[in-house]
């Protein structure tokens, strides 16, 4: 079965403290998305990436594919970081599969 | 451009009512999804839509129908709610299939 994993489920930090949060999937993938989702509950997308990594402001996103594995990480976290982080990999087609979300907040 | 936009934002049903929620994209984006979050779960696809006038199950289409009015619109219909579908629904659209953009949600209940 494909499946998606994230860790951990639960993030609280310092303000100012380097972020990493982990995603695990079972098989080889076409491509994978980090989304984050605010309290309100609107979904942003912040990565897509099939290799290699991506930057975006505070943000980074790595992949490595031989490894099944994806990070993203946030430098000098802040409270307005708080928010549900998701992982979700295209097995190869066109629909999504999702973990179920990284809680992180930050304490100012 | 307002992106993907949802309504209603909220609704309340009683067991065996009926409704649709309605989803709209003005990126001129080829495929629509709708999704269900449930607490403790991660998104799961219901139906989507790859092109107009072609739709497909997901992972958990019983007790829903769907339609792809035009390439901008894609509603999903629940004939007869139950409890069961008490959840959050989100459509989402996609240019080429991969980067998907999320509408703000749809949080209905049933009792």
């Amino acid at each position: 079965k494909n499946e998606v994993e994230q860790s951990p489920q639960n993030l609280t930090a310092q303000e100012g403290e380097f972020i990493t949060i982990n995603c695990s999937y079972s098989v080889g993938i076409s491509a994978l998305h980090w989304l984050q989702q605010h309290p309100g509950g609107g979904i942003v997308s912040l990565f897509m990436l099939s290799s290699g990594k991506k930057k975006h402001g505070r943000l980074i996103a790595t992949i490595n594919i031989q490894e099944k594995h994806s990070s993203l990480h946030i430098t000098a976290s802040h409270p307005r970081d708080s928010a549900v982080y998701i992982c979700a990999v295209y097995f190869g087609n066109e629909k999504l599969t999702f973990g179920t979300g990284t809680r992180l907040t930050i304490i100012p | 451009n307002a992106g993907v936009t949802q309504t209603p934002k909220f609704q309340v049903l009683k067991t065996g009512q009926s409704m649709t929620l309605q989803c709209a994209q003005d990126m001129n984006h080829n495929s629509m999804y709708w999704y269900r979050q449930d607490p403790g779960m991660g998104l799961r696809l219901i139906y989507y839509s790859a092109s107009e006038g072609t739709t497909d199950k997901g992972e958990v289409p019983n007790g829903y129908n769907v339609s792809r009015l035009n390439k901008r619109e894609f509603s999903l219909r629940l004939e007869s709610a139950a409890p069961s579908q008490t959840s959050v629904y989100f459509c989402a659209s996609s240019r080429d299939g991969y980067e998907q953009y999320f509408g703000p949600g749809t949080r209905l209940t049933v009792t």
